[in-house]
Parts: structure tokens; C-alpha cells; sequence
């Protein structure tokens, strides 16, 4: 595998239902990051991890819960979800050396709140 | 508040002319610029970034344009192609803190 990998790529689940979204980097990055994109809205950061620590977290409702265990790996923990929730999940890395970086991402999870 | 606007939706050209695509941000602390292409059912791909720097980026057929003064972006591709048809988003990040913003993308359409 290389660059970005996302699993699953579609998942469906109801408003009880509790799922997790898979990110893993095969690029040695140090910064791993959590968008979600909504139709005709810009990408929205979700959070931020550097060197495995949380830096940022934009307001994100705490149904949504980020895991890092290593600098490779990175999860979205899904909880009691709502339908307006439904949106494409992108995960990215980078390597953060100085200000200009550039953010790498996955596939994405297609995700659907029934 | 949105600090990256893409204010076209869409753009339509055809193939061998010159596909424009213009980004304006409202952030004067934003010093690093990029541009992601987006096919259906795939993440965003880095295509080409500037500096603060510089105002003029070249690499193959892309070629990025910055006006500070204005906070305003352009990405040009020449000769546009079909393959080129995806959505293309802009994006900003300021020297302190690795947030990036972006905009809410262009969708381009190369006709053959």
C-alpha cells in the first residue's frame, strides 16, 4: 500500500449505531488530519494531529471522536450520528518541517446517517 | 466565515484552450497556496502550491498565479484536456499553525 489508505470506503449506519473510520499513512508523515466534506461547502477540518498529539479540534461535536495510537495510523470513532452528518470523510497527512507543507489525502469514507 | 472563495461553481471549456480557475482569500497572514484536483470517488490529489514569495509557478501545462495586492489566486492549465474534467480546489495555510482552508472547488469540464 502507499500514500493514504481509507477504510471503509462506504458505510451506512443508523442514528444508534456505533462505527469507526480507518486512516493510515505510508509516507513516514508526522501530521495526520480529519476532514469532512459536505456537498457545495469547503472541506472542513475536524482535527489535527501532530507527532500523535491533538492540536486542534474545530468545534466538533463530541459524537465524533479522533484516536491516534501512532503517528501511521488514525480513527474517527462515529456515535449516535445524525442524518445531517452524512458526507465524505477525507483523511490527510503531511510532514511538518516549516510553514509550507503539503497535505496528502485518502480516498475518503462515503458515509450515510439513516 | 469563509477565508478562501472559489466563486465559480463550474467552468466549461474546450479541449487545447486555456482552462482558468480563480481563488480569492480574505486572510493576509495566509503565505503558502495550493491547488488539489478531485476525481468522483477519490480524495484530492496535490497538483501544484506557491509561495508568498513568488507570484508565478510553472510545472508542465499548470501554472499557478498569485497577486498578493488583490488576494487573489488563478490556475491555469494549458492546453486543457479531458482528463482534465474534475474539481479543482484552492486551498491557504498561514505561517504559524499547519491549518489549511480551502475553498468550495471548481468543477471543470474539458470537452472534446
Amino acid at each position: 500500500e502507499t500514500g493514504v489508505t481509507q477504510t471503509p470506503r462506504h458505510l451506512v449506519m443508523g442514528m444508534t449505531n456505533k462505527k469507526s473510520l480507518k486512516c493510515e499513512q505510508h509516507l513516514g508523515h508526522n501530521a495526520m488530519y480529519w476532514y469532512k466534506q459536505s456537498a457545495k461547502k469547503p472541506l472542513e477540518l475536524m482535527f489535527v494531529y501532530n507527532f500523535k498529539e491533538q492540536t486542534e479540534n474545530n468545534s466538533v461535536p463530541s459524537r465524533f471522536s479522533p484516536e491516534c495510537p501512532n503517528s501511521s495510523h488514525l480513527f474517527l470513532h462515529l456515535h449516535t450520528l445524525q442524518p445531517e452528518d452524512s458526507a465524505l470523510y477525507l483523511c490527510a497527512s503531511s510532514q511538518v518541517e516549516g510553514p509550507q507543507e503539503t497535505q496528502y489525502f485518502g480516498p475518503g469514507t462515503r458515509l450515510l446517517v439513516l | 466565515d469563509q477565508q478562501v472563495k472559489q466563486n465559480s461553481p463550474s467552468l466549461s471549456v474546450q479541449e487545447g484552450r486555456i482552462s482558468i480557475l480563480n481563488c480569492d482569500y480574505t486572510n493576509s497572514m495566509f503565505d503558502y497556496f495550493l491547488w488539489y484536483k478531485k476525481y468522483p470517488a477519490e480524495g484530492p490529489t496535490f497538483l501544484i502550491s506557491i509561495s508568498s514569495i513568488k507570484d508565478k509557478n510553472e510545472d508542465g501545462r499548470f501554472t499557478v498565479f498569485l497577486n498578493k495586492s488583490a488576494k487573489h489566486l488563478s490556475l491555469h492549465i494549458v492546453p486543457s484536456q479531458p482528463g482534465d474534467s474534475a474539481v479543482y480546489f484552492c486551498a491557504a495555510s498561514a505561517l504559524i499553525g499547519n491549518q489549511f482552508y480551502f475553498g468550495t472547488g471548481t468543477s471543470l469540464t474539458v470537452i472534446p
